[in-house]
Formats: structure tokens, C-alpha cells, sequence
């Protein structure tokens, strides 16, 4: 059965560091991109960024360049999302999910993690 | 890259048929045959309803169907159920990346 296991919720404060993560199960994870979908409270979905862990090539919207990065360990079939220094603006639920094999579109996810919310206060 | 353009909110009555609408440019929807249909209800994932427009998942309802006209895709939903009662989100490839809509409410009355 695939599942992807998301780490549980995090309170952090403003300028802290971050890293959240995504481990895969039941499939070969270095034939699958992973992807990260941000969704603020109340919002709609954002698309972050994807990464195939087989050799770490690694695409991000323009909108979260230079604002996250996206990582993988294929040894343990995890994958994860990281902050330098969060700000308010990053309060939000983020999503793992898994493009389904073939689909040429990075937007294509046949399974999801079931969600990391980050609360950022001080 | 700016969100694909949804209506806020849609509803129907048990029964009927209705469309959504996603709205891009020739940049991301019009471009390509890339664009990928989602619903989510309140507090769980989003579930992958329609991908390259028109096809649908292993499992996903024949009640659920995708098309495109030039900029705009949309989804329509037939035999309305309350349990479609959701939030549908479109999505595009856009070059290296993708682009969601900024989401439907549909309610179901």
C-alpha cells in the first residue's frame, strides 16, 4: 500500500529554522517525483515545488524560489521541506504528494501526505 | 505566474449537472493538454479527479468529466450527490512548473 507519512505539526518562532518531512512507503521512491503544495488557512492550494529523488532534480514555482528548499534521502524514502527563517506570512498547511508515473505534468499527484501544519508566533 | 481563475462558489441540486470553470492564458491552459482537476473536502487531501483534461484515475467516478476550449478547462459534474459537496481545484502545467486555481466551493442543496 503507498503511503506518505507526513512529521507532525510544528510551532516555531519568527526567524527560527524548519524542516518537515515526507517519508514514502509502499512503492519504489526513486521512480516517483515528490512534490510540496502549500495551503494557508482558510486559502486554496499553492504549488511549491517537486523533486525526483533518483538524482535530486529539483523544480520550484517562481513564487517559492529562494523561499524554501525541497531535499530528498532516497536511502530512507523521505523527502522534505525546509525554512531558514520563517516569517508569519509561512503559517499554512503543507502537503507531500507523489506525481503518478508517465504524467508529464508537475501538478499530477495520485497520492498525498496527510498534511503538516506549520504555526509560526511569537 | 498568477493563479488560474475560478468561479468562488458554485451549486446544484441533487440530481443536476454542473461545470466548473478554470481560466488561464496561452501561457499555462491554453498551451498544452496538461491540466489536472482536484477535490478536496473540509480538513482531508486533495484527491485527483481528471488528468490531460479529460482523463480520470482508476476509481474516480464516470459522473466526473473534463474538457477545454482554448484558455479555459472545465469540469462538470453530473447526477449531483451531497456527498460532492466540496472544494474543486484546477491545475495547470505551467513550463518547469504548475499552477492551481484558486479553488470552487460547490454546494449542494
Amino acid at each position: 500500500e503507498v503511503q506518505l507519512v507526513q512529521s507532525g505539526a510544528e510551532v516555531k518562532k519568527p526567524g527560527e529554522s524548519l524542516k518537515i518531512s515526507c517519508k514514502a512507503s509502499g512503492y519504489n521512491f526513486t521512480n516517483y517525483w515528490i512534490g510540496w503544495v502549500r495551503q494557508m488557512p482558510g486559502k486554496g492550494l499553492e504549488w511549491m515545488g517537486i523533486i525526483s529523488p533518483g538524482d535530486s532534480d529539483t523544480r520550484y514555482s517562481p513564487s517559492f524560489q529562494g523561499q524554501v528548499t525541497i531535499s530528498a534521502d532516497k536511502t530512507i524514502s523521505a523527502a522534505y521541506l525546509q525554512w531558514s527563517s520563517l516569517k508569519a506570512s509561512d503559517i499554512a498547511n503543507y502537503y507531500c504528494a507523489r506525481r503518478f508515473l508517465g504524467s508529464y505534468h508537475p501538478g499530477d499527484f495520485d497520492y498525498w501526505g496527510q498534511g503538516t501544519l506549520v504555526t509560526v508566533s511569537s | 505566474q498568477s493563479a488560474l481563475t475560478q468561479p468562488a462558489s458554485v451549486s446544484g441540486s441533487p440530481g443536476q449537472s454542473i461545470t466548473i470553470s478554470c481560466t488561464g492564458t496561452s501561457s499555462d491552459v491554453g498551451s498544452h493538454k496538461l491540466v489536472s482537476w482536484y477535490q478536496q473536502h473540509p480538513g482531508k487531501a486533495p484527491k485527483l479527479l481528471i488528468y490531460e483534461v479529460s482523463k480520470r484515475p482508476s476509481g474516480v467516478s464516470n459522473r466526473f468529466s473534463g474538457s477545454k476550449s482554448g484558455n479555459t478547462a472545465s469540469l462538470t459534474l453530473s447526477g449531483l450527490q451531497t456527498e460532492d459537496e466540496a472544494d474543486y481545484y484546477c491545475c495547470s502545467y505551467a513550463g518547469t512548473s504548475a499552477v492551481f486555481g484558486g479553488g470552487t466551493k460547490l454546494t449542494v442543496l
